[in-house]
């Protein structure tokens, strides 16, 4: 199975950035997404990454090390609207390609 | 991406009754759907995959029972929870897969709760 690991919790001020990492375990890697979520409301999609790199979306990066099972999400310029829980999900082609998704990190943007 | 919709968005009910949830592709013609469930301050944890036209893949621990999932068209899956109780109490959130990458959109969710 997968073991995905990432923070349980951030805080950041309004302006700041923040790096949200997530490390993961997989036998048939095949992708890995970051959705957003608001807090009883369901997730969005963010990003996605399947090669390494870094993945820019305005505020949004993120970034992939395959060899080293391992992911980050950068958000720059906070504000107080990205006060959210942030999911790192991974594909396993091994698990038939569904996603597994971590616990989640909980931002508090403060101003 | 794919607009995808869920109803209803909550429902309360009583304990051994039948509660049934739409999820429908808006704009998408969806062969399969994702069926998640996430309890408070949880994650998200698959409970079964919804295919056009055939049965539904459950996970390990989901009893196919009492979680019926139907399929019937491109558009539109539903799940109903069955003698709900009130350890179902949670939030339901279906999902349709597009793109190259794999990525899942998802419904609203529909927020259970049974008293």
């Amino acid at each position: 199975g997968q073991n995905i690991d990432q923070p349980t919790e951030m805080t950041a001020t309004e302006g700041a950035i923040v790096q949200i990492n997530c490390t993961y375990q997989t036998s048939g890697f095949n992708g890995l997404f970051w959705y957003q979520q608001h807090a009883g409301e369901a997730p969005t999609f963010l990003s996605y990454n399947v090669l390494d790199g870094l993945e820019e979306k305005g505020r949004f990066s993120s970034f992939l090390s395959r060899s080293k099972g391992y992911s980050y999400l950068l958000l720059k310029e906070l504000q107080m609207k990205d006060s959210a829980s942030y999911l790192c999900a991974v594909r396993d082609k091994a698990a038939g390609n569904k996603l597994t998704f971590g616990g989640g990190t909980r931002v508090l943007v403060k101003p | 991406g794919a607009v995808v919709s869920q109803h209803p968005s909550w429902v309360i009910c009583k304990s051994g009754t039948s509660v049934k949830i739409e999820c429908r592709s808006l704009d998408f013609q969806a062969t399969t759907m994702f069926w998640y469930r996430q309890f408070p301050k949880q994650s998200l944890m698959l409970m079964a995959t919804s295919n056009e036209g055939s049965k539904a893949t459950y996970e390990q621990g989901v009893e196919k029972d009492k979680f019926l999932i139907n399929h019937a068209s491109l558009t539109l899956s539903t799940l109903t929870v069955t003698s709900a109780h009130p350890e179902d109490s949670s939030f339901y959130i279906c999902s349709v897969e597009t793109g190259t990458g794999g990525e899942q959109y998802f419904g609203p969710g529909t927020r259970l709760t049974v008293t």
